[in-house]
């Protein structure tokens, strides 16, 4: 069965430096999420991503992230310049359709990347 | 904010099947009633999702009531691994509704026990 996958499993930074956070989506999706969850708390909505262009963002995804699709199979999340509240699980969730009219968008997760900032 | 109830909790005996409810009394036309579960700190799994009917997978079966405002999600027969967090999500499952973004609630913690 057809997964999303998410690399590295944990990583390990010092405040202040760049992470990039890799995803591989579902071959056939083409719509893409970020999702992450601090310990303890709910899933929160970071971005939402269609055809080289940000769809929606939150309010936590700031000038300090980016996403990017390097090429036709990966799905990338960067944080510019860490910070200790950064340190969360990180989820990539992609989707085949854009639902509506043709029926409902499912999105499928990955198993996460555990950020860890000191 | 979600917009959605959950019991914080639940408990249910292996074998037995277990029925996660859930309010979403200003769910709109449009609005699909979505479940994921977590286990531990993975990432959420789809389980089912539905609009009006009743529907039924592998895994789970949702049934919605006539007026949309709550559903419930049944495991017929709950294993030990079926201990996880529920996530019952209201969304329009269509990108070009806010991006598509899904809203997480605190969810129903589902312990089975043996």
């Amino acid at each position: 069965e057809p997964e999303v996958t998410q690399t590295p499993s944990h990583q390990v930074t010092q405040m202040g430096q760049e992470v990039i956070l890799r995803c591989v989506p579902i071959s056939n999706h083409l719509y893409f999420y970020w999702y992450r969850q601090i310990l303890g708390q709910k899933v929160e909505f970071l971005v939402s991503f269609y055809n080289n262009e940000i769809s929606e963002k939150s309010e936590i995804f700031d000038d300090q992230f980016s996403v990017e699709r390097p090429d036709g199979s990966n799905f990338t999340l960067k944080i510019r310049s860490t910070k200790l509240e950064d340190s969360a699980m990180y989820f990539c969730a992609s989707s085949e359709s854009a639902g509506g009219q043709i029926g409902a968008d499912t999105q499928y997760f990955g198993p996460g990347t555990r950020l860890t900032v000191l | 904010d979600a917009k959605t109830t959950q019991p914080p909790s639940m408990d249910c005996a292996e074998g037995r099947a277990a029925n996660l409810p859930c309010n979403h009394s200003t769910i709109s036309g449009n609005e699909y009633v979505y479940w994921y579960r977590q286990i531990h700190s993975q990432g959420p799994q789809y389980i089912i999702h539905g609009l009006k009917n009743n529907e039924t997978n592998e895994m789970a079966s949702l049934i919605i009531t006539e007026d949309r405002k709550s559903s419930t999600l049944i495991l017929p027969h709950a294993t030990l691994r079926d201990t996880a967090v529920y996530y019952c999500i209201v969304s329009a499952g269509a990108f070009y509704n806010q991006g598509g973004k899904l809203i997480f609630g605190q969810g129903t913690e589902l312990s089975v026990k043996p």
